[in-house]
């Protein structure tokens, strides 16, 4: 499994941008980059998930080096409901397993 | 369409004993996959399921086991309990279409207590 590296926590204002960085140097060319998160006491909730091109949907973008070793996700506007825990997780093409890591800790202050 | 449903939400159990935790995925849902969190650990991949078959399976001794029906819902058995077992166990299904891309939708957990 390729290895992810995240800062262990974030903090931020409530409707600033927050962008969260995470190095995935040993990544496959074929392995997406998925980002989960996990909100107190529930089960993690996908994000948003990307190869090579920046991506975005209604809850984040994602942008992705040009050599895939890193990757950040980027709330825009932070509310107080994305405090939570955010995991970089690469993906594979041989199975459906999710290596989660330890996921960066995001305190959004009101 | 309804999310992943896992029963009991919570649990406490005595060392020595077994228990069974429920999973019942999202409709279409084929996939189910289990999951150990644990403060120390995180979270860790258990086992996943395919049209009731076992397709891959974390690092995790025997005792630790699970089946899957043939609507797809999944249960997941752990054996002689240990206190180490005390976790949140997490399910979580997906269409499986193509590995790179699979969404998984995970559901509330089960809290296990083990005393």
């Amino acid at each position: 499994d390729a290895k992810t590296t995240q800062p262990n926590s974030m903090e931020s204002n409530e409707e600033e941008p927050v962008h969260l960085p995470c190095n995935h140097s040993t990544i496959s060319g074929t392995d997406y980059i998925h980002w989960y998160r996990q909100l107190p006491s529930q089960g993690p909730e996908y994000v948003i998930h990307g190869l090579t091109s920046n991506v975005n949907n209604r809850m984040a973008s994602l942008a992705i080096a040009e050599d895939r070793k890193s990757s950040t996700l980027i709330l825009h506007r932070a509310t107080l409901r994305d405090a939570a825990v955010y995991y970089c997780i690469p993906g594979s093409s041989n199975d459906y397993k999710l290596s989660f890591g330890a996921g960066t800790t995001v305190t959004v202050r009101a | 369409k309804a999310g992943v449903t896992q029963t009991p939400r919570y649990l406490i159990k005595t060392r020595g004993q077994q228990v069974t935790l429920s999973c019942s995925p999202i409709s279409g849902h084929r996939s189910v996959s289990w999951y150990q969190q644990t403060p120390g650990q995180g979270l860790q991949f258990l086992f996943e399921y395919f049209s009731e078959t076992q397709r891959n399976k974390g690092n995790f001794p025997g005792r630790f086991s699970g089946r899957q029906f043939s609507n797809s819902r999944s249960e997941m058995n752990v054996s002689t309990l240990e206190l180490g077992d005390s976790a949140l166990y997490l399910c979580a299904s997906s269409l499986a279409r193509t590995a790179s891309t699979d969404t998984q939708y995970f559901g509330p957990g089960t809290r296990l207590t083990v005393l």
